[in-house]
């Protein structure tokens, strides 16, 4: 596996609660920390959440990240029309010796 | 602050070389691994590699090791990845990343400060 599957939309309305999920395998998000990044268009990524559930400086509490087993996931909750973004997982990958991401999750806020 | 400028955009042929750089500012250089990241057109995120700014040590991920070559140049606190023999398919925006952790914790860390990125076009 050379990537993390992520699903490739999802969506809400303000206020909802949206999950984001990152599935990987034993080689790299069953033995390493996951990672998550946002991007809006035409702009770098930036950090959200490290190690599976931290917080990067900044980010508010609605974002939230849990891992367990091979799987991970990113929840957002009271969406925002600002959290319109693509939103990436990461985790080092043992096997390949590499960085796996994630094709990305564009979330929608209807 | 912690800050990462990029150099400009760059248009190069099939089987030419291009090189881009990353300035660091606001921290020490020597002091955290940098990484670079590419995303093609429309595409998602891909690591390319990491570098040592102490001692220049390197890893890259396996597609990139007959292509990619990162150096840095320590009185100008630059780092600098090279991408030669380039295809179509290495149209992409090249970012620079900073591991948040001190070198010293490995290069595994978050990337939580990233460069503006720089448009490579390979194009005949």
């Amino acid at each position: 596996q050379s990537v993390l599957t992520q699903p490739p939309s999802a969506s809400g309305t303000p206020g909802q609660r949206v999950t984001i999920s990152c599935s990987g395998s034993n080689s790299n998000i069953g033995s390493n920390s996951v990672n998550w990044y946002r991007q809006f268009p035409g702009t770098a990524p930036e950090l959200l959440i490290y190690t599976n559930n931290q917080r990067h400086s900044g980010v508010p509490d609605r974002f939230s990240g849990s891992r367990s087993g091979t799987s991970a996931t990113l929840t957002i909750s009271g969406l925002q029309s600002d959290d319109e973004a693509d939103y990436y997982c990461v985790a080092w990958d043992d096997s390949l010796n590499a960085y796996l991401f994630g094709l990305g999750t564009m979330v929608t806020v209807l | 602050q912690v800050q990462l400028v990029q150099s400009g955009p760059e248009m190069q042929k099939p089987g030419a070389s291009v090189r881009v750089s990353c300035k660091a500012s606001g921290y020490t250089f020597t002091g955290y691994y940098i990484h670079w990241v590419r995303q093609a057109p429309e595409q998602g995120l891909e690591w390319i590699g990491w570098i040592n700014p102490e001692n220049g040590g390197l890893k890259f991920a396996q597609k990139f090791q007959a292509s990619v070559t990162m150096t840095r140049d320590t009185t100008i606190n630059t780092v600098f990845m090279e991408l030669s023999r380039l295809k179509s398919d290495d149209t992409a925006i090249y970012y620079c990343a900073r591991v948040n952790t001190p070198l010293q914790a490995g290069p595994w860390g978050p990337f939580d400060s990233w460069g503006q990125g720089t448009l490579v076009t390979v194009s005949a």
